[in-house]
């Protein structure tokens, strides 16, 4: 159980596109999903949180009109960033909690290698 | 406020050897720790986690941590390594937060095995 995916896992676009990241809890329902972005050799940073139904809250420095999230349902949400640049080249994870889990614990997706060329 | 250090940045052990990778954390909160194993290119394989039961946890390939609220630490040990646990490591809080909970990663822990 506690089964999360995303799609793509990974794409590579052309600077100024737009390009949509799926996560997916398959077997439970997500009340919260976290997106975190993690450079080569780094750790994880989150980037935003997102409760469904409501609007995602960004950590400092993220820009929320650039990373667009949206939460839609208990299981599905979305990151897009908007016109892409070489910079924003990274590997994407979401994660999602939720369900009868334990209060703290995430679910991490297999990530989603972006790359902007 | 939480926050997490992994002690080293990079580990190297010969095979057969045993493994630690430090962690110190500080929370407000009682929080939930998580030791996570990152390979190469790949995502986040969740080795053990400690959620208030027991102190000592048993993870996965034969990794345990022992949760050290006296010393705020979570350490990650193996008895005896294996060239398939070259990768990188991290430790993780979690605890909650205005609306729900947060979760801080540590730098991370490089571990290199020596054949």
């Amino acid at each position: 159980g506690a089964v999360v995916s995303q799609h793509p896992s990974w794409v590579i676009c052309k600077s100024g596109t737009s390009v949509k990241i799926e996560c997916r809890s398959l077997d439970f329902q997500a009340t919260t999903m976290f997106w975190y972005r993690q450079f080569p050799k780094q750790s994880l940073m989150l980037m935003a949180t997102s409760n469904e139904g409501s609007k995602a809250t960004y950590e400092q420095g993220v820009e929320k009109d650039k990373f667009l999230i949206n939460h839609a349902s208990l299981t599905l949400s979305t990151l897009t960033v908007t016109s892409a640049h070489p910079e924003d080249s990274s590997f994407y994870i979401c994660s999602a909690a939720g369900g009868r889990r334990t209060s703290y614990e995430q679910y991490f997706g297999p990530g989603t290698r972006l790359t902007v060329t | 406020a939480q926050s997490v250090t992994q002690l080293d940045s990079h580990v190297s052990v010969s095979e057969g050897t045993p493994v630690l990778l430090r962690c110190n954390y500080s929370s407000s909160y009682s929080p939930s720790l998580f030791w996570y194993v990152q390979h190469p290119n790949k995502g986040l394989q969740l080795l053990l986690k400690y959620t208030s039961a027991a102190t000592l946890v048993k993870g996965i390939n034969g990794f345990e941590a022992e949760f050290k609220k006296s010393e705020t630490s979570f350490h990650l040990t193996k008895p005896s390594a294996h060239m398939s646990d070259a990768a990188e490591y991290f430790c993780v809080v979690s605890g909650p937060y205005t609306g729900g909970f947060k979760t801080i990663f540590g730098a991370g822990t490089r571990l290199f095995v020596k054949a």
